[in-house]
């Protein structure tokens, strides 16, 4: 079953809203979570990666990591038109190599 | 900015040919990975390669085959290809912190 459960499905928000995306893992080995944004036809490109538990804000963007229950969430305040995209979670776990487990995505829509 | 470059960027292949998907990084990394994308399910890891001249299995290796010759090549292999294959493949490489996707390899498999 997916490791990585992504929420929700899909989010529709105006322009200059909160987008709020949630992730978590159900692999207790995970180390970091990364928050990767793909746009239409382009390939992934990573927002921000968070191993400690509490809170990281870059810009506009801040994500949340409670490394009890294996709970990631990422949001946008101030949301803009080009945010709309495919915002994927992976973990990465203490296996080392970098390889990545994804989820299945958010689709984000920011209406304008 | 990291560089991974795929070849072809698209490609149309006949159920039972043989395709190959090609991937090359100038960022001096020693991981590299192939993943597919399918609507509805994110990326999925098909074979990695922290070393030249090895590859591993990732958690979706059935039907591909991995080459990694040199530390800057890694190649994805179909031997028997199928509809099932039909996917965006990408290509990505990385140096213990974050993964660089290459641009993507629409196969479309008839």
């Amino acid at each position: 079953q997916q490791k990585v459960q992504q929420s929700p499905e899909s989010l529709i928000v105006p322009e200059g809203g909160m987008a709020s995306l949630n992730c978590t893992s159900s692999d207790r080995n995970v180390d970091y979570f990364w928050w990767y944004r793909q746009h239409s036809g382009k390939s992934p490109k990573m927002l921000m990666s968070i191993f400690s538990n509490g809170e990281k804000e870059e810009g506009r963007f801040t994500v949340h990591l409670n490394k009890a229950s294996l709970h990631t969430s990422l949001h946008i305040r101030d949301s803009q038109p080009s945010d709309s995209a495919l915002y994927l979670c992976a973990a990465e776990t203490d296996s080392g190599y970098n390889k990545l487990t994804f989820g299945k995505g958010t689709v984000l829509l920011v209406s304008p | 900015e990291a560089a991974v470059t795929q070849s072809p960027r698209s490609k149309v292949a006949v159920t039972g040919g043989k395709v190959t998907l090609s991937c090359h990084q100038t960022n001096n990394h020693d991981y590299m990975y192939w993943y597919r994308q399918d609507t509805g399910h994110g990326l999925r890891l098909i074979h990695y390669s922290y070393v030249a001249d090895s590859t591993e299995k990732g958690d979706i290796p059935d039907g591909y085959k991995a080459s990694r010759p040199s530390q800057e090549n890694f190649s994805l292999i179909l031997e028997l290809a199928s509809l099932s294959q039909t996917a965006v493949y990408f290509c990505a490489s990385s140096e213990r912190t974050e993964v660089f996707f290459g641009k993507g390899t629409r196969l479309t498999v008839v």
